[in-house]
């Protein structure tokens, strides 16, 4: 089993849809997760950090269930600029490296 | 502007020879890593390093060759030893005791002929 899994999609959603990334973590030792953000062949870039607690940044919320060992992401009202391949991600537990799922693509379109 | 460079873009390699991918930083960063994209995955890490002169193996390292004898600079050399080479090659830097925010370079495509 992966340590991070994602469903790739793509998910192809129209201009202010409502759209919510799944991801699991094998590892309960993980303490950390992102979502990072990763556009068409271009480098990736953190998006937002997940806590237990939620963590909203505008329309993006992410949320962390550790007794499912589950992330979620959710994007509400999408923009066409929010197209991308959205990867979730863990920090080892030595807590030296990420490790990253393969990532879920998102398609907007007006 | 501080941040990553990655020399060259596009690599393209013959068989049984070997290459090195650049790496430079100027943000001042501890950390360095080396990770490899294939179509459709998500990014693998090769090796990464915490300090000058120390690096640890990653998921794939095999193949596979690093040094880090200056803070700003980790290059990555793919081996002739590396059987499947082809893929997008990221190199990423951090504060220690932050690796959660990875700053990434703009990456380098390497092509076999």
């Amino acid at each position: 089993r992966k340590e991070v899994e994602q469903d790739p999609g793509p998910f192809n959603v129209p201009e202010g849809a409502t759209v919510a990334f799944n991801c699991t973590y094998s590892n309960s030792a993980s303490q950390s997760f992102f979502w990072y953000r990763q556009d068409c062949r271009k480098e990736p870039k953190l998006l937002m950090s997940v806590y237990s607690s939620g963590n909203e940044d505008g329309r993006f919320t992410a949320q962390l269930n550790r007794a499912s060992q589950y992330i979620s992401l959710l994007i509400r009202d999408s923009k066409l600029s929010d197209s991308a391949t959205y990867l979730c991600v863990a920090l080892n537990q030595a807590g030296t490296a990420l490790i990253f799922g393969k990532g879920t693509t998102l398609s907007v379109s007006s | 502007d501080g941040g990553i460079t990655q020399s060259p873009k596009y690599l393209f390699r013959k068989e049984g020879q070997n290459v090195t991918l650049s790496c430079e930083q100027n943000l001042n960063h501890d950390a360095m890593y080396w990770y490899r994209q294939d179509p459709g995955q998500g990014l693998r890490l090769i090796y990464y390093s915490q300090i000058v002169n120390d690096f640890q193996k990653g998921d794939i390292a095999e193949g596979y060759s690093v040094s880090r004898e200056k803070k700003e600079s980790f290059p990555l050399t793919v081996t002739s030893a590396q059987k499947n080479p082809t893929a997008f090659y990221l190199c990423a830097s951090s504060i220690i005791g932050y690796q959660e925010t990875q700053y990434f370079g703009p990456g380098t495509r390497l092509l076999v002929l």
